[in-house]
């Protein structure tokens, strides 16, 4: 059966710090894994990753795949209040149309 | 602005009521997808849509119906015979073909059973 687990399910800490969310994942036939950001409502889209080893970035966000050992890495480095949020790691496999997503890691970042 | 509505946000039902959700995109997106999301379990797959009049079931299907009889809308019915229906229910769409695997959510509507 295909799975994604996140670790951990929830963090909390201080602004400046720099955190790791962790997602792995056992899917049939790989294609894509996705991270997103939920504040409460809509999730909202970070990264798209389908090869391994290729980081992608976007200000004070990171994200890494690795293929070989079924994981990817969310970094947040500098956190501030407005990072606080439930992240999602969803996987898709080659076949079909769906999405398999995480339980997700719960963040706070306390002033 | 292109997106997704979901109406309505927050819906209270009494027990044995069908309640319907609406889900209408302007992305012109063919893919669309019902996901229901509760506390420490992620968000699972209720019912997918790829056409217009055509619609698979997702892992937890039962209680609950749909229908594309549009390209832009996928509402959803929660019926009386689902046993627990009080959840946050989040739809979304993506565009069909291999380079497009993004999806794209709505705000979501909160069901409360009475």
């Amino acid at each position: 059966e295909d799975k994604v687990v996140q670790s951990p399910l929830s963090l909390v800490v201080h602004e400046g710090d720099t955190v790791t969310l962790n997602c792995s994942y056992e899917v049939t036939n790989f294609r894509s894994l996705l991270w997103y950001k939920q504040e409460k409502k809509a999730p909202t889209f970070l990264f798209m990753l389908t090869s391994s080893g290729i980081e992608k970035k976007s200000g004070r966000l990171s994200s890494i795949l690795d293929k070989k050992e079924l994981f990817s890495i969310l970094n947040i480095t500098a956190t501030q209040t407005g990072d606080s949020a439930v992240y999602l790691c969803a996987v898709s496999p080659n076949t079909g149309n769906q999405f398999y997503f995480g339980t997700g890691t719960s963040l706070t970042v306390i002033p | 602005d292109g997106g997704i509505t979901q109406s309505p946000k927050y819906l209270f039902r009494k027990e044995g009521q069908n309640v319907t959700l609406s889900c209408e995109q302007n992305l012109n997106h063919d893919a669309m997808y019902w996901y229901r999301q509760d506390p420490g379990q992620g968000l699972r797959l209720i019912y997918y849509s790829q056409i217009v009049n055509d619609f698979q079931k997702g892992d937890i299907a039962e209680g609950y119906s749909v229908s594309r009889e549009k390209k832009e809308s996928f509402p959803l019915t929660v019926t009386s015979a689902q046993k627990n229906p009080t959840a946050f229910y989040l739809c979304a769409s993506k565009v069909q073909g291999a380079g497009a695997n993004v999806l794209t959510f709505g705000a979501g509507s909160r069901l409360t059973v009475l």
